[in-house]
Order: structure tokens, then C-alpha cells, then sequence
């Protein structure tokens, strides 16, 4: 059963332009969500995080927004770059050790 | 800088050997994690360890156990390979509330092929 899903498997943007990357969630008791990127032939690296107990976090260029009650998680990069093509992972967590992670999205940045 | 170092970063075993994939982390932290990675399947579970000589199963531990003596170093080991087994490996390490708020790092990856 897939706690967290994602999914578009790819998704395709122009340089410049908003990348919005979605995840859904099926555990209410989740408490922490997180985004990882991962580039080709190295690990996945952490993102952006945010608390179930707020709705939005910001760090530069990228955004994490939460909905709760859509059970709903969604990452913004503005404005996208070539760079930011990679994989995305979302990741949640209950309790203080487990994190359960969905299937990826791949995005392109097209120059 | 954190680092989690992964003692190979492609391996190629024959069914029925036992294979060992070793991790290791320079920075101190208490948690530990094996996953794989599998096309349209994300990365998945396999084992943690939160202490030297804890463990806890994942979602996927069938066919594979875990070893750590160490501190630094979660070892991963296929008792028995098989061609199932074929995927791309991931270790992690965090500090101790390895989910909220203490994200985890990983190692590259050991691509490992069952023939």
C-alpha cells in the first residue's frame, strides 16, 4: 500500500517558468514532510522540509506548500533551471525515525 | 560535510552467493538506513538501525539481514542473492529524529546485478 504517492512520473518545463511537483498522502498521522532531489549516479540530497503544523515553507527559489486536509503536499522552484533537472522525491514522516518516500517525479528544465 | 561513503558503487554477484554491501558515515549519527531504489517503485525501506546493535525491519527486509558493531558503519547483507535482488542500493545516516527535521544523507549507490 503506497503511503505517499507521486503521481506524474515526469513532468517537463521551460527555463524561467514555475515547475509545481505534487504528492498526496494517505497517513493522517504523518507529522513531517520532506522534498529530496536526486541527479543521476548520486544519492538522493535533501531540500526543502516543512511541519504538518504549517501550511507553507519557503527557501529561495523553492517552495513546499502543505494541505492538510487534502492530505496534499506540493514543492514550487521559481523560476525553474536547466540545473534543477532531476528526480523528486516527497517524504514523509511519523514519529521520529521512519520516513516513507513516494515514487519520484522526473523533471526537465528545457533551456 | 556529511558524508556516507558506500564501499562500491557497481557489484556483480551470481545467484546464491552471499553478498555484502558496506556503508559508512564520518559525522557521528546515531541513525542508519538501507533502501532500494527500483524503477516506478521509489525508494523503499529495506532496514534501520537507530543504535550500535538495534535494528528494525523496513518494508522489504525478506531475504536480507543488517549487521552494525560500529557507530559509523550499517552493513547490508543478501544471504542467499537472486536475480530479484538486482537493483540500486541506498545508505543513509541522521541524527537521532531522523524525520522531523533531521533529514537524512546518503551515500551514491551500489548497483548491484544478480547473474
Amino acid at each position: 500500500d503506497q503511503q505517499v504517492k507521486q503521481n506524474s512520473p515526469s513532468l517537463s518545463v521551460q527555463e524561467g517558468r514555475i515547475s509545481i511537483l505534487n504528492c498526496d498522502y494517505t497517513n493522517s498521522m504523518f507529522d513531517y514532510f520532506l522534498w529530496y532531489k536526486k541527479y543521476p549516479a548520486e544519492g538522493p540530497t535533501f531540500l526543502i522540509s516543512i511541519s504538518s503544523i504549517k501550511d507553507k515553507n519557503e527557501d529561495g527559489r523553492f517552495t513546499v506548500f502543505l494541505n492538510k486536509s487534502a492530505k496534499h503536499l506540493s514543492l514550487h522552484i521559481v523560476p525553474s533551471q536547466p540545473g534543477d533537472s532531476a528526480v523528486y522525491f516527497c517524504a514523509a514522516s511519523e514519529g521520529y525515525q521512519k520516513v516513507t518516500f513516494g515514487t519520484g517525479t522526473k523533471l526537465q528544465v528545457i533551456p | 560535510d556529511v558524508k556516507v561513503t558506500q564501499s562500491s558503487r557497481y557489484l556483480v554477484k551470481r545467484t546464491g552467493e552471499k553478498v555484502f554491501l558496506e556503508c559508512v558515515q564520518d559525522m557521528d549519527h546515531e541513525n542508519m538506513f538501507w533502501y532500494r531504489q527500483d524503477p516506478g517503485l521509489g525508494l523503499r525501506l529495506i532496514y534501520f538501525s537507530y543504535d550500535v546493535k538495534m535494528k528494525e525491519k523496513g518494508d522489504i527486509p525478506e531475504g536480507y539481514s543488517v549487521s552494525r558493531e560500529k557507530k559509523e558503519r550499517f552493513s547490508l547483507i543478501l544471504e542467499s542473492a537472486s536475480t530479484n535482488q538486482t537493483s540500486m542500493y541506498l545508505c543513509a545516516s541522521s541524527l537521532i529524529g531522523g524525520g522531523s527535521n533531521q533529514p537524512q544523507h546518503f551515500g551514491d549507490g551500489t548497483r548491484l546485478s544478480i547473474l
